[in-house]
């Protein structure tokens, strides 16, 4: 099965600066990677994804990267802002014919410091 | 459009009990998924299904188990419980397809005491 990597797990930054998660995949057959961004006491929020068919998104100050050789994506968050504080996880699909499962990271808790 | 609804959003129980849980998906979506985070284990996949099938099961135990309504509707079933289940049990909302979004509900906070 698939197995997610995802780095760091905590990720303090001043309030204007950059932000950068990365992750790490196993199974070469995946082609869509999900990031979501989950607030304390609330459920997961897709913020943005890639396909396997593009080497980058960007979505306002927020863009996702994507290597299939090396088999890594990585979210970047640009000028942060407090609101921006939250756990981020990466996810990659179970290539199991006939079903969706998405095999999560473990997460990284980003705190924004103004 | 609504969203993905889970209810209820809070729950206490014994151990040794059982709960229901439910969740409705997003209008025209046909695939549910179910979700298990705990702060030690992460989101781990519980199963998923599709027009009322059981695609696909994660690794629990047969305690866990679910099912899925003709309106795309679902629920899952803890039995038994143990104080290891205390956890949030997200579900998720798919079209059904591999690559594309999946969208989940608040959760539901279960705990046993």
């Amino acid at each position: 099965g698939e197995n997610v990597e995802q780095h760091p797990s905590t990720l303090s930054v001043q309030e204007g600066d950059s932000a950068v998660i990365k992750c790490t995949y196993s199974d070469s057959a995946s082609n869509y990677f999900p990031w979501y961004k989950q607030e304390l006491g609330k459920g997961p929020q897709l913020i943005i994804d890639i396909r396997s068919n593009v080497g980058e998104k960007k979505d306002q100050r927020i863009a996702v990267t994507l290597n299939k050789t090396a088999k890594h994506f990585s979210l970047h968050i640009t000028e942060t802002q407090p609101e921006d504080s939250a756990v981020y996880f990466c996810a990659a699909p179970h290539s199991g014919a006939g079903s969706y499962q998405l095999t999560f990271g473990k997460g990284t808790k980003l705190s924004v410091i103004p | 459009k609504a969203g993905v609804t889970q209810t209820p959003r809070y729950l206490i129980k014994t151990r040794g009990q059982q709960v229901t849980l439910s969740c409705s998906p997003i209008s025209g979506h046909r695939s549910v998924s179910w979700y298990q985070q705990t702060p030690g284990q992460g989101l781990q996949f519980l199963f998923e299904y599709f027009s009322e099938t059981q695609r696909n099961k994660g690794n629990f135990p047969g305690r866990f188990s679910g099912r899925q309504f003709s309106n795309s509707r679902s629920e899952m079933n803890v039995s038994t419980l143990e104080l290891g289940d205390s956890a949030l049990y997200l579900c998720a909302s798919n079209k059904g397809g591999g690559d594309t979004e999946a969208f989940f509900g608040q959760g539901t906070r279960l705990t046993v005491v």
